[in-house]
């Protein structure tokens, strides 16, 4: 069974800190991607990471994908409370013929102001 | 921008009534997927499906479940016999290409109430 392992589940940090969160799994995945999901509706879409050890920035955050492509890790600097929500990695194997993602457990994050 | 139309939003139904969710992928996406969401618990993968027929199903996806690709732009998942225990979100997600990046993109959601 695959697994992919998000932590922390929960963070709740104030605005202006730095946080990262992890997605760690023992399988290779030919992509990981990043979700961000608000309550009651789908993941959307941050960004896609492929290749071992690629670096990705959008605006505050920065994602990575380890050198053996096995895990990865969203970094938010100066946190803003725009950015509480759900994160969820998701991680894809191209030998898959199915091509299902699969998903972490998420991390909750709360940013006060 | 293109997306992924998921009706309806909420659906109540009673135990062992069937239940079709449907789905409106991207329009130019090949590959099409069904997920759930157990409140409080990760996203699950059901089935995926590509040219018309199943690529892979999960053990969640038993004899109840079936999907469907009825005309060119719906994609439908059906339970026969609902159950307690498949009250969850369910998305439906499409992607363009199977490559290595394999972007999937999903739908809003249908809440399934099973009473």
């Amino acid at each position: 069974t695959q697994l992919l392992e998000q932590s922390p589940q929960f963070l709740s940090i104030q605005e202006g800190e730095n946080l990262t969160v992890y997605c760690n799994s023992s399988s290779v995945f030919s992509s990981l991607q990043w979700y961000r999901q608000e309550p009651g509706e789908g993941p959307v879409l941050l960004v896609t990471v492929v290749t071992g050890g690629e670096v990705k920035k959008l605006k505050r955050l920065t994602f990575q994908f380890g050198d053996a492509r096995k895990d990865s890790s969203l970094h938010i600097t100066a946190a803003q409370p725009g950015d509480t929500g759900l994160y969820l990695c998701a991680g894809a194997r191209v030998y898959n013929q199915g091509g299902k993602l699969i998903f972490g457990q998420g991390t909750e994050l709360s940013v006060k102001p | 921008e293109p997306e992924v139309t998921q009706t309806p939003s909420h659906q109540v139904t009673q135990m062992g009534q069937e239940v079709i969710l449907r789905c409106v992928p991207i329009s130019n996406h090949l590959y099409f997927y069904w997920y759930r969401q157990i409140l409080g618990q990760k996203v699950e993968f059901l089935v995926s499906f590509y040219n018309n027929e199943i690529s892979e199903k999960s053990e969640i996806f038993d004899d109840q479940f079936s999907v469907e690709r009825p005309d060119g732009s719906n994609f439908t998942l059906k339970i026969r016999s609902t159950k307690l225990e498949d009250s969850a979100m369910y998305f439906c997600a499409s992607s363009e290409e199977r490559k290595a990046k394999n972007i999937q993109y999903f739908g809003a959601g249908t809440r399934l109430s099973v009473l």
